[in-house]
């Protein structure tokens, strides 16, 4: 089955902790990308890849860390999180680079709390 | 800097009632616009992708329309279902095609 998985689907943590939310799809898409969705905010890109070893930071980028050492991996990195890192986060993927004219793709999202 | 908002916030309707989402854009140099769906607690699922040059996208009820010029497009949802309520979001890919500029959405309850 296509699909884009993340783990882990929750995550209670504490201040400062290093973690980090492993996201994988298995339909060889070139573009994956990392969300947010905060009440009253709605969903914002923290980072992207357009292909393997080619990153770059979205709208709210500060925080978080990211690597695409293969294609069908895109871990999200929290070195030191924080309190204003609470959050449900989503991994996508599309298939074309850069979203031309592709579906968009979503992972069924890690809830993250940091106390 | 492009902003995408929805109307209306909310929306309770009865069942088997034809109904419209609006998704409105400040950008019109956009690349292709996409409707989700977002049950609570999952991920988006992709309903319907138009591309900029398109005008509309069909998928069994769920009909779709771009007016690219006046930064506008509307998702119409005919014979609502109880099974089709849910979160609504619309989003716009800018002409780099490097990002969705997503809506807050629209939260929709169908009655039986």
């Amino acid at each position: 089955e296509a699909q884009v998985t993340q783990n882990p689907r929750y995550l209670i943590t504490v201040t400062g902790k290093k973690l980090t939310v492993t996201c994988s799809q298995n339909m060889n898409h070139e573009y994956m990308s990392w969300y947010r969705q905060d009440p009253g905010l709605g969903l914002r890109q923290i980072y992207y890849s357009m292909n393997v070893e080619v990153t770059d930071k979205g709208d709210v980028p500060e925080g978080y860390k990211v690597s695409r050492k293969e294609k069908r991996n895109f871990p999200l990195i929290l070195e030191s999180p924080s309190p204003n890192q609470t959050s449900l986060y989503f991994c996508a993927s599309s298939l074309g680079t850069g979203l031309r004219n592709s579906p968009l793709h979503f992972g069924n999202g890690t809830r993250l709390t940091v106390t | 800097k492009q902003e995408v908002t929805q109307i209306p916030a909310a929306l309770s309707v009865p069942e088997g009632e034809n109904l419209v989402l609006n998704c409105s854009f400040t950008d019109s140099a956009i690349y292709n616009l996409q409707w989700f769906r977002q049950d609570p607690g999952k991920g988006l699922t992709s309903l319907l992708l138009i591309q900029s040059s398109q005008r509309e996208q069909t998928s069994g009820r769920l009909n779709a329309s771009l007016d690219k010029s006046s930064g506008r497009s509307t998702l119409y949802i005919a014979a609502s279902q109880p099974g089709d309520s849910a979160t609504y979001l619309c989003a716009v890919v800018n002409n780099y095609g490097q990002n969705f500029v997503f809506g807050p959405g629209t939260r929709l309850s169908v009655l039986p």
